[in-house]
């Protein structure tokens, strides 16, 4: 089974709107990290955004929040007024003992389109 | 703080040759891990290490070999290089190897076999 859903292959926004990019997750430990990372055509895999699964409150960073609801293990990722920069390819990610790796386990991700 | 440096960048390999990709970290980092990324998919483990002289395998560990000598150096061996080995490569590095702590990536090798 998927330890990290994400169903939105493409999404288009338009410049300035906001705009939220779906992702599940599946984990048994109690005790996990979640992640995003940006992607963009240059390659490299730049942070986000950090919630843990013990914080009370939702992240945020800037423009960027994760909407975080632990019942339905859903981390959404939300991006507000959007640019034209922040087309890209975004991974959810999640981090948990995964039997003593602590490995990054990735999406599949998401391509964001910004439309000026 | 240079972070995580990888080389090279670029490299075409044909099958049945071996190579090494070199990482290395400025960050006094504990953890460090090897990921490939092939295309329509996110990343996957290679390999990881939480500590000089520890190494294990992570989700896709055929085909390479890992060794950590020291705190900042990691780099991974293809022993007889594949077709499928084609893939863009990326190390990553963190403070500590719980869960909490973010990974920071290297800016990856685009190997191709042919």
């Amino acid at each position: 089974a998927q330890k990290i859903t994400q169903t939105q292959p493409g999404m288009f926004v338009q410049e300035k709107e906001a705009v939220t990019l779906d992702c599940t997750y599946d984990t048994s430990d109690p005790s996990y990290g979640l992640f995003w990372y940006k992607q963009p055509s240059s390659g490299e895999m730049i942070f986000l955004i950090y919630q843990g699964s013990y914080d009370q409150q939702n992240a945020t960073e800037g423009r960027y929040s994760l909407n975080f609801q632990k019942a339905r293990k859903s981390a959404n990722l939300v991006i507000s007024a959007s640019q034209l920069g922040d087309s890209a390819m975004y991974f959810c990610a999640m981090r948990d003992s995964g039997a003593g790796s602590y490995q990054l386990t990735f999406g599949k991700g998401t391509k964001l389109s910004v439309i000026p | 703080n240079a972070g995580v440096t990888q080389t090279p960048k670029f490299q075409v390999l044909k099958t049945g040759q071996s190579m090494t990709l070199q990482c290395a970290q400025d960050m006094n980092h504990e953890y460090m891990s090897w990921y490939r990324q092939d295309p329509g998919m996110g990343l996957r483990l290679i390999h990881y290490s939480v500590g000089a002289g520890i190494t294990d395998q992570g989700e896709v560990p055929n085909g390479y070999n890992v060794s950590r000598s020291t705190t900042e150096d990691f780099p991974l061996r293809l022993l007889s290089a594949a077709p499928s080995q084609t893939s863009v490569y990326f190390c990553a590095s963190s403070y500590s190897h719980r869960e909490s702590y973010e990974q920071y990536f290297g800016p990856g090798t685009r190997l191709t076999v042919t």
